[in-house]
């Protein structure tokens, strides 16, 4: 059975960092592109982006409002993904999900989910 | 960035009806597209990927159509279940980009 499970999250006050992390099972974590989804508090989902596999240099890409301040990295060797978040603002309040990239057959979108972890950016 | 246009923003519906959702984007797709079911408090679930295909385990009375710029999610009987709120995702290109969504709500 696939699962996703995040961990790290908290409150952080503005201008701080954080790092959340992902563990996965279930299957094998190294043949996947890993994505990063976000939604604040009653609002839409937002993606954030996105690591690719071995194969594809474990190339990364970001969402603009994301993009020199957050980091998508992962282990497989501990079959983990990682979002480093510096200088968080308040708007970067949300649930966080992690989620897996079939990357077959051309489908790129995310077919599993982690159960999301809040981050909380506040004074 | 492409945009993901997608309508009704929220819908009242009875157990029965059949109902459309539709996604337009700014660009061109192909096929690139998912919908996703989230229920209040959860993750979101994927229903259909790559325009129409059917995930595992979803059942048969929802489908996906359309290729190019507008896309739709059919359910052809609404069930006491579905009742949540649905959303598109475009990955033809980076940024991802989801549609804002659409509330399913109870007549």
């Amino acid at each position: 059975e696939v699962q996703l499970v995040e961990s790290g999250g908290g409150l952080v006050q503005p201008g701080g960092s954080l790092r959340v992390a992902c563990a996965a099972s279930g299957f094998t974590f190294s043949d996947h592109y890993m994505d990063w989804v976000r939604q604040a508090p009653g609002k839409g989902l937002e993606w954030v982006g996105r690591i690719k596999k071995k194969n594809n240099s474990y190339t990364t890409e970001y969402a603009a409002s994301v993009k020199g301040r957050f980091t998508v990295s992962r282990d497989d060797s501990q079959n983990s993904l990682y979002l480093q978040m510096n200088s968080l603002k308040t708007e970067d309040t949300a649930m966080y999900y992690c989620g897996r990239v079939p990357g077959v057959y051309g489908d790129y979108s995310l077919d599993y989910w982690g159960q999301g972890i809040l981050v909380t950016v506040s004074s | 960035d492409i945009q993901m246009t997608q309508s009704p923003s929220s819908l009242s519906a009875s157990v029965g009806d059949r109902v459309t959702i539709t996604c337009r984007a700014s660009q061109v797709l192909g096929n690139e597209l998912g919908w996703y079911q989230q229920k209040p408090g959860k993750a979101p679930k994927r229903l259909i990927y790559t325009a129409s295909s059917l995930q595992s385990g979803v059942p048969s009375r929802f489908s996906g159509s359309g290729s190019g710029t507008e896309f739709t999610l059919t359910i052809s009987s609404l069930q006491p279940e579905d009742f949540a709120t649905y959303y598109c995702l475009q990955h033809n290109a980076y940024p991802l980009t989801f549609g804002g969504g659409t509330k399913v709500e109870i007549k």
